[in-house]
This record gives C-alpha cells, sequence and structure tokens, in this order.
C-alpha cells in the first residue's frame, strides 16, 4: 500500500510566522504535489515536482515556496503566514508513467489556522 | 469542525439503496479518469479509474461509467452503506501531464 504521512494534523500559527508543512512518501514516487482545499473552491494544486530539486508552479503558488531535497520529502513552506492560508493542506505522490495518467495518493491533511 | 462539504451539492439516500453520483468533465483531451472518496477530516481516497479506451469499470461494489460522447462520468455504489457517507469526487487527467484537474465534489449522505 501506498503510505503519504504529513508531519502534523492541525497546526495554529500566528500571522508573519514562517511555516513548513512536511510530506513523506514510502513508495520511491517521482512526483509530489500540494494542494489546498477550502469549502466551495475544491482542490487547488499550490506546487508540484517530478523529481528531486525540480519544482513546478501549480494554479496558486503565491505566499508559498517548496523544497524537494530527497525523493521521499517534499515541504511546502508558507514564509510569512497570513490568514488567507488557513486552509486544509494535502499532500499527494503519484509514480511517473510517462505518457500514462495515473492516480495522486493523499496524505491524511494538515489543517492550517492563521491568527 | 468546518467541512468540505459544504456548498456541496448532496445526494441522500437510504441504506441498501444503490447510489449514482456525477460528474461532468471538461477536456475532450482527458484521457484518464479516478473517482476519490473523502471521509470528513481526512485526506481524498482513491477508489476506482477508468481511461478513455473503455465505457465501464467494476469494482467491488462500485462501477465507473465512462460516456465520451457527452463528457461525462458516473460513480455507481450498490448496496450503500452508512460507512460511504462521504464526499466524492472525480479527476481528469491528460496523458503525458502529471498534473490531475478534479471536480468540486457531491456529497453522499446515507441513512440507516
Amino acid at each position: 500500500d501506498v503510505k503519504v504521512t504529513q508531519s502534523s494534523r492541525y497546526l495554529v500559527k500566528r500571522t508573519g510566522e514562517k511555516v513548513f508543512l512536511e510530506c513523506v512518501q514510502d513508495m520511491d514516487h517521482e512526483n509530489m504535489f500540494w494542494y489546498r482545499q477550502d469549502p466551495g473552491l475544491g482542490l487547488r494544486l499550490i506546487y508540484f515536482s517530478y523529481d528531486v530539486k525540480m519544482k513546478e508552479k501549480g494554479d496558486i503558488p503565491e505566499g508559498y515556496s517548496v523544497s524537494r531535497e530527497k525523493k521521499e520529502r517534499f515541504s511546502l513552506i508558507l514564509e510569512s503566514a497570513s490568514t488567507n492560508q488557513t486552509s486544509m493542506y494535502l499532500c499527494a505522490s503519484s509514480l511517473s508513467l510517462g505518457h500514462l495518467g495515473e492516480t495522486q495518493y493523499f496524505g491524511p491533511g494538515t489543517r492550517l489556522l492563521v491568527l | 469542525g468546518e467541512s468540505v462539504g459544504l456548498h456541496l451539492p448532496t445526494l441522500s439516500v437510504q441504506e441498501g439503496d444503490n447510489s449514482i453520483i456525477n460528474c461532468a468533465y471538461s477536456n475532450s483531451a482527458s484521457d484518464y479518469f479516478i473517482w476519490y472518496k473523502q471521509e470528513s477530516g481526512k485526506g481524498p481516497q482513491f477508489i476506482i479509474d477508468i481511461r478513455s479506451n473503455m465505457d465501464k469499470r467494476q469494482g467491488q461494489r462500485v462501477t465507473v461509467l465512462l460516456n465520451k460522447t457527452v463528457k461525462h462520468l458516473s460513480l455507481q455504489i450498490a448496496a450503500t452503506q452508512p460507512g460511504d457517507s462521504a464526499v466524492y469526487f472525480c479527476a481528469e487527467n491528460i496523458g503525458g501531464y502529471s498534473t490531475l484537474t478534479f471536480g468540486k465534489g457531491t456529497m453522499l449522505l446515507v441513512s440507516p
């Protein structure tokens, strides 16, 4: 079974703090993704990575950065947290099949509250 | 706590009924589709997938139907149980790209 874990289930931070969200997958997947999920807006892609040290912007990268130093780990960084970044953050991974579409496997999510 | 189910269309069924959840996808070039289930406070869980060279695929108690003519996908759940209560959403992929496009979801409520 694919296992994607996220470092925290719940986080409370203050405006202006630097926030790190960690994600680890144990299936040697090439691709990793960070999403946020908000009521009425569905899942929105923040950043993804298709290889170590590689990153690509998703649909809403502003205010976020990412780091992928090891294949199994993908970190999401909020440089200076703001209240509009209060959300559920979901990490996912997938095996790279080249030209074929593939399933993404999700972690349990981190619910972040920025005060 | 706050639920991802807010503002979603809702399907309410009785235990034992069959449920059908629908999804209209946007891109005629999409060639791979996935259904996910998300329970409150948890991450999305893979249910079943289908490629565009198929019209139907069956799993355990679930069937996915794909109609490429009208760009429509449906998930059928047989003998729905209270444990099936969750938000269900579809995702589509265009071959050659790693990213998925997700639907907004439908909340399924199953009454005992």
